[in-house]
């Protein structure tokens, strides 16, 4: 069955450094996704990206982080300075479309120190 | 603000009973309705979708609605001790057959522990 792959599994960082999360989304998808889980919190959503651009984005998603899909399989997470709040677990997701439910990828731990 | 709120248990059932998880929205917007379950660790894992109101089944699991009170739950009957995990209640404002991204509201979730 397909899946959504992310890489790597887990990332250790200092604050302040530059991130690139990976995700490559089921090849037939459309819409792609990007969620977070700090340890014991809720999944939240970040940013949703339909057609080469940003359809929606929250609250957490500031100027410090992009999405970019450098290629017809690769979808990215950048993180341009990153803080110690920004260590959680990173999902990336894809859905078909209409009447299709979003596959979550195995997801990226990010730890900053 | 958009709330789903869970209780966060831990609910312990034995083995073979009706597990019983419930969830409540504040945006009455609210269309579509997801359960997902997520061991720990893991990613959150789609077990089913509902966006009318009453009931709906898959196997051994199934969801309800109430729109009106704001309100889904999942039952799953037949417990086993591989269903113990975290169960995920999300919300999104789309109805599922709607075209457009999607931004689900999660719940904290609650902790299910079927125990053998």
């Amino acid at each position: 069955e397909p899946e959504v792959t992310q890489t790597p599994s887990h990332q250790v960082t200092q604050m302040g450094q530059e991130v690139i999360l990976r995700c490559v989304p089921i090849s037939n998808h459309l819409y792609f996704y990007w969620y977070r889980q700090i340890l014991g919190q809720k999944v939240e959503f970040l940013v949703s990206f339909y057609n080469n651009e940003i359809s929606e984005k929250s609250e957490i998603f500031d100027d410090q982080f992009s999405v970019e899909r450098p290629d017809g399989s690769n979808f990215t997470l950048k993180i341009r300075s990153t803080k110690l709040e920004d260590s959680a677990m990173y999902f990336c997701a894809s859905s078909e479309g209409d009447n299709s439910p979003l596959h979550f990828g195995n997801g990226t731990r990010l730890t900053v120190t | 603000q958009k709330e789903v709120e869970q209780n966060s248990g831990p609910l312990s059932v034995p083995e073979g009973a009706i597990a019983s998880l419930n969830c409540t929205y504040s945006d009455r917007g609210s269309q579509s309705f997801f359960w997902y379950r997520q061991y720990s660790g893991k990613s959150p894992e789609l077990i089913m979708f509902i966006y009318s109101n009453g009931d709906k089944e898959d196997g051994r699991f199934t969801a309800q609605l109430n729109k009106a009170s704001q309100y889904v739950s999942l039952l799953i009957r037949d417990s086993q001790p591989s269903d113990s995990a975290t169960y995920l209640c999300a919300v999104a404002p789309l109805a599922y057959s709607g075209a457009g991204s999607y931004q689900l509201t999660f719940g904290k979730g609650t902790k299910l522990s079927v125990i053998p």
